[in-house]
């Protein structure tokens, strides 16, 4: 099973400030997804991210969300002004080109306080 | 968006007995079925998929069934393991795209 790792594992921050979430892969993947889930409630897909460019994204991800390959290796999530619904776990998914399975990583813990 | 329902939200199985999870979705599009596992405070763990094209996949003590025409599934879990213990999501993709999840099932499994 592909290996994907998270950082950090729980950021607190203030509404209104600017968070970056990371994801990386421990081996080359072309797809990767952000899901979060909020607590009680299911897992919500945000964006899919394929050839360094966005091929779907949800109602949720706004202006506020984006998302990019910085160094070709690291995925991020970036929410520039957070606000206190963003509350949630934040969580990075990779895929292999010709499987249909998805593999998570441990997730970050976001607190907007 | 309900297109993928699991309506027990729990389930208490003694050990060594069977553990049947199940989940109806609405969407025909779907084409690829997937089971995850999930304890608190971690990712979902990938545990089985199904295409469209099947009605049944096994793995060890796991097996999926899908039945097309009721829009059901089922995940068995043969014999249950208080290890099993852990919140189930049913997931569905369409031609491999995002995935879509059921509220998940809390499955505790009694020795």
């Amino acid at each position: 099973e592909p290996e994907v790792t998270q950082t950090p594992s729980h950021q607190v921050t203030q509404m209104g400030q600017e968070v970056i979430l990371r994801c990386v892969p421990i081996s080359n993947h072309l797809y990767f997804y952000w899901y979060r889930q909020i607590l009680g409630q299911k897992v919500e897909f945000l964006v899919s991210f394929y050839n360094n460019e966005i091929s779907e994204k949800s109602e949720i991800f706004d202006d506020q969300f984006s998302v990019e390959r910085p160094d070709g290796s690291n995925f991020t999530l970036k929410i520039r002004s957070t606000k206190l619904e963003d509350s949630a776990m934040y969580f990075c998914a990779i895929k292999r080109t010709v499987d249909y399975e998805q593999y998570f990583g441990p997730g970050t813990r976001l607190t907007v306080t | 968006d309900q297109q993928v329902k699991q309506n027990s939200p729990s389930l208490s199985v003694q050990e060594g007995r069977i553990s049947i999870l199940n989940c109806d979705y609405t969407n025909s599009m779907f084409d690829y079925f997937l089971w995850y596992k999930k304890y608190p405070a971690e990712g979902p763990t990938f545990l089985i998929s199904i295409s469209s094209i099947k009605d049944k996949n096994e793995d060890g003590r796991f097996t999926v069934f899908l039945n097309k025409s009721a829009k059901h599934l089922s995940l068995h879990i043969v014999p249950s393991q208080p290890g099993d213990s852990a919140v189930y999501f049913c997931a569905a993709s369409a031609q491999g795209n995002k995935l879509v999840f059921g509220a998940g099932t809390i499955l505790r499994v009694k020795s």
